[in-house]
This record gives structure tokens, sequence and C-alpha cells, in this order.
């Protein structure tokens, strides 16, 4: 079954506790993507990669880090979380090329108090 | 600026009745994505169309994409409970960089 899984699920942390979100997923696509979720804002794309190795910012990548060293795994890091970055995360991933749909993980809800 | 604006942002219909969804975006693209957000879900893909007058169905909903006039539309047709969900459209560049639309809550009434 196609999958992209996101851990931790849910999250409640500490302003400036570095913590890491890590994405899978089991299709061998080439594109993965992150995305932050806010009320009445949409969302809004944080970072993508195209392949290994090869990371791009989107419109909201401050204060995220990403690494792309193996196809499947594309973790979300963040060096000293802010309360503005309390919010929902989804990992997507998709082949390259046009007319592929985007899949979505299941999302992790990011608290920082 | 990138931009997509959908309209209406909520939208309460009763069952068996017919509503659009519009999406406006603000730059030149044919690439333009519905998804479909159950509450406390994540995002299901719903239709990908990537040319000027490309239209797909699927069951009640039709989408369709007018690149000159920078315009999406998904039709629902005779609304039933279970198509209560938010929908989002959003676009992507060349670059694979996505802009998402803010969203529309559908509520339909029995």
């Amino acid at each position: 079954e196609a999958q992209v899984t996101q851990n931790p699920r849910y999250l409640i942390t500490v302003t400036g506790k570095k913590l890491t979100v890590t994405c899978s997923q089991n299709m061998n696509h080439e594109y993965m993507s992150w995305y932050r979720q806010d009320p009445g804002l949409g969302l809004r794309q944080i970072y993508y990669s195209m392949n290994v190795e090869v990371t791009d910012k989107g419109d909201v990548p401050e204060g995220y880090k990403v690494s792309r060293k193996e196809k499947r795994n594309f973790p979300l890091i963040l060096e000293s979380p802010s309360p503005n970055q309390t919010s929902l995360y989804f990992c997507a991933a998709r082949r390259t090329g046009a007319g592929y749909e985007q899949y979505f993980g299941p999302g992790t809800r990011l608290t920082v108090t | 600026e990138l931009k997509v604006e959908q309209n209406p942002l909520f939208l309460s219909m009763q069952e068996g009745k017919n509503y659009t969804i519009y999406c406006n975006y603000s730059t030149t693209s044919d690439r333009l994505y519905w998804y479909r957000q159950d509450p406390g879900k994540s995002l299901e893909s719903l239709f990908v169309l990537l040319s000027n007058g490309a239209v797909k169905q699927e069951g009640r909903l039709m989408a369709s994409l007018d690149t000159k006039a920078r315009l999406s539309t998904l039709h629902i047709t005779a609304a039933v409970h279970d198509l209560s969900a938010t929908y989002f459209c959003a676009y992507s560049s060349g670059t694979y960089k996505y802009i998402f639309g803010t969203g529309t809550r559908l509520k339909v009434l029995a």
C-alpha cells in the first residue's frame, strides 16, 4: 500500500528545544515536500526536495531545516522552536513530471509553549 | 505576489442541490490541483488539471481549468452529505513549488 508516514503524530515541546519530525515514503517517489496548515491560511509550503541531496525553499522556510540523504526519508528539523511554529504539519510525496498527484502523510500536530 | 483565492470560504447547501467553488490564481500556470480534507484528517488528491480547457469528473464532482482567465472551478452536482469536507485548490510552478488556497468548507445538510 502506498504510504507516507510521519512521526510523531503529536508533540508538545518548549521554546528552544530542538526537535525533528520524520517523514518516510514507500513509493520510491523522487519529490517530497513539507507543509504547515494554520486556520484561515490553508497550507503553506516550507521546503521541498526534487531528489536526494536536492532541496529548495517553499514560501515559509524561516526557522526550519530539512535534509534528503535517502530517497525515502525527508525529516523536518526545528533547531530552536518558537510558539509561532505551533501548527499542523504535513509531509507529501509524488513522482516528478506533470500530472502526478501528491500523497500526504497523516499530519503532525506540534505545540510549542 | 503568488496568490490563490477561493470562494466561497464557507458553503452550506441542501442535499440534492448544485453548486460551484471558484479558484482564482495570480500567475500563469497550467497545473492546477484540487484536494479534499475531512475534519481531523489528511489531504486526499481529487483532480490534477494540466492544460487549458481540461475537465475531469469523479462521481458528483467535476473540475475544470481556464488558464486564460486564471480560474478553476469545482462543480458539485446533486450534493450528498458525504461530500461535506474542506476543499482546497493549489497550483504549482514548473519548479514544483505549490501555492494553496485557503480552502472552502462545505457542509451538506440533509
